[in-house]
């Protein structure tokens, strides 16, 4: 079935520094690449998506690339800052006329920012 | 309404019990998901809906989860004869509608805080 993982599940960064967080996906018919922030008893809320067709979308200090061949896509934060701290969910789905669209997430990654 | 709404957002039920879970979405939003959140992992797709009848089940970890949108609005999560590993947060979300179209914006998904339900 399909599956998406995501590494590192726990990051640590000094406040201003760069978060990096990578997925890998199985399905290779995956076209829709949406990252999710949750804090902490708080619902999942979209902040970045990216769909197959662009390699690569940037939202101020947000950035997410997309590598199909390779089935991998990335999140990656600069300048963080401490209210960045939250959990962040990576997910894949299919998302055309016809077919399934339910995403698909990854596991987790726990972003820690030190002031 | 101006978000996705769930209740109760925390239920406490005694093993064997039966439960039921309301999600009100998005005005106007067609497509209706729910998912489960447990400790420390990724929201787990169990079903969605587009308008009223079931797209994809194929999430629901066996029959005695069930899940109905009469009139494709309103949907209710009812879990049968609940055990203690049914406990988690169960979470539901709509969007705008189904397939991809021109407009970038039309599948985004939003959550609702959520259901907490424990099983003693």
């Amino acid at each position: 079935g399909e599956n998406v993982e995501q590494h590192p599940s726990t990051l640590s960064v000094q406040e201003g520094d760069s978060a990096v967080i990578k997925c890998t996906y199985s399905d290779s018919a995956s076209n829709y690449f949406p990252w999710y922030k949750q804090e902490l008893g708080k619902r999942p809320q979209l902040i970045i998506d990216i769909r197959s067709n662009v390699g690569e979308k940037k939202d101020q200090r947000i950035a997410v690339t997309l590598n199909k061949t390779a089935k991998h896509f990335s999140l990656h934060i600069t300048e963080t800052q401490p209210e960045d701290s939250a959990v962040y969910f990576c997910a894949a789905s299919r998302d055309y006329g016809g077919a399934t669209n339910k995403l698909i997430f990854g596991t987790g990654t726990l972003l820690a920012v030190q002031p | 309404g101006a978000g996705v709404s769930q209740t109760p957002s925390n239920k406490v039920t005694e093993k064997g019990k039966y439960v039921e879970l309301r999600c009100d979405p998005i005005s106007g939003h067609t497509a209706l998901y729910w998912y489960r959140q447990s400790l420390g992992q990724g929201p787990e797709f169990l079903i969605y809906f587009q308008g009223t009848g079931a797209a994809d089940d194929s999430g629901l970890p066996n029959d005695r989860f069930f899940a109905v949108r009469p009139e494709g609005s309103v949907s209710t999560l009812k879990i049968q004869r609940t055990e203690r590993g049914d406990s988690a947060v169960y979470l539901c979300a709509s969007s705008l509608r189904f397939s991809w179209g021109a407009d970038s914006g039309a599948n985004v998904l939003t959550f609702g805080a959520g259901s907490r339900l424990t099983v003693l």
